[in-house]
């Protein structure tokens, strides 16, 4: 069974600086990864997506993410974070198979001080 | 409107009471999907519609019942449920059962 793991429970940056969110998964092949957001009261919103191709993805508003095939990583970025970007952030996996179901990490709480 | 939405966004009720939580998806999607989220933990599946076909979470309790009358519409009916299922509930659709799926704001309840 796959699973989701978000090391980091809460993180706090200053406006301006870069953001680097990590998500390790399990599973014994590659899987779809996903990034998503989550603000206040809010449903979860997504930023981007890896099914295959180049290792480096590119989403909305300014973050990207690269597969490491290696270290099981689906890390998220962002090089200059504005106070919008204060939310929870989703890391999840879903397998390549009939029996399909989207694991979801814990999240990451994500403070944004000015 | 466009993208998922859901009715009511913020529910009380209490134990012995039965209401309904309703999500609507404008996407043309095919497949439909209701979450559990509660603090601090993992977003948990509770139900999947694809079509004709419904995919169940079977550690869901029975007073949760899920309905899908077409695939645009999926409700959870609530009936006797305890203080511990207070939860953001989520709905999601996606354009086939192993799309991007794509949430709706959600509905807080909060079972007295």
């Amino acid at each position: 069974a796959q699973s989701v793991t978000q090391p980091d429970i809460h993180i706090t940056v200053s406006e301006g600086a870069s953001l680097e969110l990590r998500c390790n998964y399990s599973y014994g092949a590659t899987p779809y990864l996903f990034w998503y957001v989550q603000s206040p009261g809010q449903g979860l919103q997504l930023l981007l997506k890896y099914f295959s191709g180049d290792t480096l993805v590119q989403g909305i508003k300014g973050f990207e993410a690269e597969f490491k095939r290696s270290q099981s990583s689906f890390n998220l970025r962002k090089p200059s974070v504005h106070w919008s970007d204060a939310a929870e952030y989703f890391c999840a996996v879903g397998p390549r198979s009939n029996d399909y179901k989207l694991s979801f990490g814990a999240g990451t709480t994500v403070t944004v001080r000015a | 409107e466009t993208g998922v939405t859901q009715t009511p966004r913020h529910l009380v009720m209490g134990m012995t009471n039965k209401k309904s939580l309703k999500c609507e998806q404008h996407l043309g999607h095919n497949a439909m999907y209701w979450y559990k989220q509660s603090a601090k933990k993992p977003l948990e599946l509770m139900f999947v519609y694809s079509l004709e076909e419904r995919v169940e979470n079977n550690s869901v309790p029975s007073r949760f019942s899920p309905e899908c009358p077409n695939s645009s519409h999926l409700f959870l009916h609530l009936h006797t449920l305890q203080p511990e299922d207070s939860a953001l509930y989520l709905c999601a659709s996606s354009q086939a059962y192993r799309d991007t799926q794509y949430f709706g704001p959600g509905t807080r309840l909060t079972v007295l």
